[in-house]
């Protein structure tokens, strides 16, 4: 099926410990982000890419970083984790072709650091 | 100020009511406007788009823009309890790149 793929889907680290959370999708979007959302704050931009080879700071980005590896695929990657950074993570991508056209989502990567 | 803002609810409607949930933004020259539901624990579903000032039906669903006002909203019509979720608008920020905010959802619950 079409759409956007993450994974994993759950992740428990370390205080300490890296982790790269990965993505793709088959929709030949150009557009490619990644937010996290956490109780009574909604979700929030951590990074998005607006074409192949480019990436761009979002609301949140610290203790982050990511990778635009081809148009398909976008990864993000926690160099460092600390519990502050327990929270689900959604990637999404868009086609830029008009104003009207929405996000699709992934599934969410759920992780908790201890 | 936050750029999106919705009432977090929780909201709760019988079944066959219109459930009415409201969004507000900062920024006027935002262009495109979106509704998703998120159930709990899976992703948000993109339901409805709007882009025109005025009404856009689909199925029970009417989203209702007003530029002026800076103001979208969602009406759910003959509200079911499958409808039970929490509900994010969503705004694109023109002068960021077109980056899209979220509001922080409102939770919507029907009583069967």
């Amino acid at each position: 099926n079409a759409g956007v793929t993450q994974t994993p889907k759950f992740q428990v680290l370390k205080t300490g410990q890296s982790m790269t959370l990965q993505c793709a999708q088959d929709m030949n979007h150009n557009s490619m982000y990644w937010y996290r959302q956490d109780p009574g704050m909604g979700l929030r931009l951590i990074y998005y890419s607006a074409s192949e080879g480019t990436t761009d700071k979002g609301e949140v980005p610290n203790g982050y970083n990511v990778s635009r590896l081809n148009k398909r695929e976008f990864s993000l990657r926690l160099e460092s984790a600390a519990p502050s950074q327990t929270s689900v993570y959604f990637c999404a991508s868009r086609t830029d072709r008009a104003i009207q056209y929405g996000y699709t989502f992934g599934s969410g990567t759920r992780l908790t650091v201890v | 100020q936050k750029e999106v803002e919705q009432n977090s609810g929780p909201l709760s409607v019988p079944e066959g009511a219109i459930a009415s949930l409201n969004c507000t933004y900062s920024d006027r020259v935002s262009q495109s406007f979106f509704w998703y539901r998120q159930y709990s624990g899976k992703s948000p579903e993109l339901i409805m788009s709007i882009y025109s000032n005025g009404d856009k039906e689909d199925g029970r669903f009417t989203a209702q823009l007003n530029k002026a006002s800076q103001y979208v909203s969602l009406l759910i019509r003959d509200s079911q309890p499958s409808d039970s979720a929490t509900y994010l608008c969503a705004v694109n920020m023109p002068n960021t790149g077109n980056q899209f905010y979220f509001g922080t959802g409102t939770s919507l619950t029907v009583i069967p």
